[in-house]
C-alpha cells in the first residue's frame, strides 16, 4: 500500500535561517501532497498543498515542490520565526473516491531566537 | 479555528470499558474521517464516512465502530478498552462533493487515557 517516508524527524534552525522538510511517497498514482502544521495540543492545521499537476506552490514564507519522477515533495519554510516551532506532518492521497490521507511520521521543528 | 468540533476534549477511563467519541463537521462537509494519534504510530487513518454511509476503512479494530448521523456529526465507539488505546483521535471533514476537493480539515482532538 502507499506509504510516506518524512524526514528529518527532529530540525533545530536560528530564526531568520530557512528549514527543509522532505517527503518520500511509494504510490505514482498519489494526486495531492498537503501539509499540516500541529502545534502542541492542538489538532493538525492544513498549512499548504499541492496537486500533481503542480510543480512549486507559493504561500508567503512557505512553499512547497513537487518532482513526480522522483516521487518527492518538500516544505520549505523561510524568514523562520519562533512561532514557526510545531510539528509538521507531510501526507499523500489517491484519486480513489475516499481521498484518506497517509501521513508521514512527522518533523519537529524548533526555531531557536 | 477550522470549523470542527469534537467532544469531549479529554476521556479518561479504565481497561475494558466503552467510550463515545463525538465529532461535528465544518457546516456543508459530507466527509468525515477519524484518525489516530499516537506516539510510536503517527497519524493513522482509521474510517471515513460520506453522506451517512461507511465510504472506506483503514488500520481500525474490530472493538472500534463508527456511524455518521443524518446531521452529518460522527461518532466513534471504542470499546473492550486496552492500555493500548491510549492516544488522541482527530476527526477531520472534507468539503462537499461536486468540486474535486481533497483538502480535510481537523478538530482539536480527544485525548484518551486508559488507565
Amino acid at each position: 500500500g502507499e506509504n510516506v517516508e518524512q524526514h528529518p524527524s527532529t530540525l533545530s534552525v536560528q530564526e531568520g535561517d530557512s528549514a527543509v522538510i522532505k517527503c518520500t511517497y511509494s504510490d505514482s498514482a498519489s494526486n495531492y501532497f498537503p501539509w499540516y502544521k500541529q502545534e502542541l495540543g492542538k489538532g493538525p492545521q492544513l498549512i499548504i498543498d499541492i496537486r500533481s499537476n503542480v510543480g512549486e506552490k507559493k504561500d508567503q514564507r512557505i512553499a512547497v515542490t513537487l518532482n513526480k519522477t522522483a516521487k518527492h515533495f518538500s516544505l520549505h519554510i523561510t524568514e523562520t520565526q519562533p512561532e514557526d516551532s510545531a510539528v509538521y506532518f507531510c501526507a499523500a492521497t489517491l484519486p480513489s473516491g475516499t481521498y484518506k490521507y497517509i501521513f508521514g511520521t512527522g518533523t519537529r521543528l524548533k526555531v531557536l531566537a | 479555528d477550522s470549523g470542527v468540533t469534537q467532544t469531549p476534549k479529554h476521556l479518561i477511563t479504565a481497561t475494558g470499558q466503552r467510550v463515545t467519541l463525538r465529532c461535528s463537521p465544518r457546516s456543508g462537509d459530507l466527509s468525515v474521517y477519524w484518525y489516530q494519534q499516537s506516539l510510536d504510530q503517527g497519524l493513522q487513518f482509521l474510517i471515513q464516512y460520506y453522506n451517512g454511509e461507511e465510504r472506506a476503512k483503514g488500520n481500525i479494530l474490530e472493538r472500534f465502530s463508527a456511524q455518521q448521523f443524518p446531521d452529518l456529526h460522527s461518532e466513534l465507539n471504542l470499546s473492550s478498552l486496552e492500555l493500548g488505546d491510549s492516544a488522541l483521535y482527530f476527526c477531520a471533514s472534507s468539503p462537499s462533493p461536486g468540486t474535486p476537493s481533497y483538502e480535510q480539515y481537523f478538530g482539536p482532538g480527544t485525548r484518551l487515557t486508559v488507565t
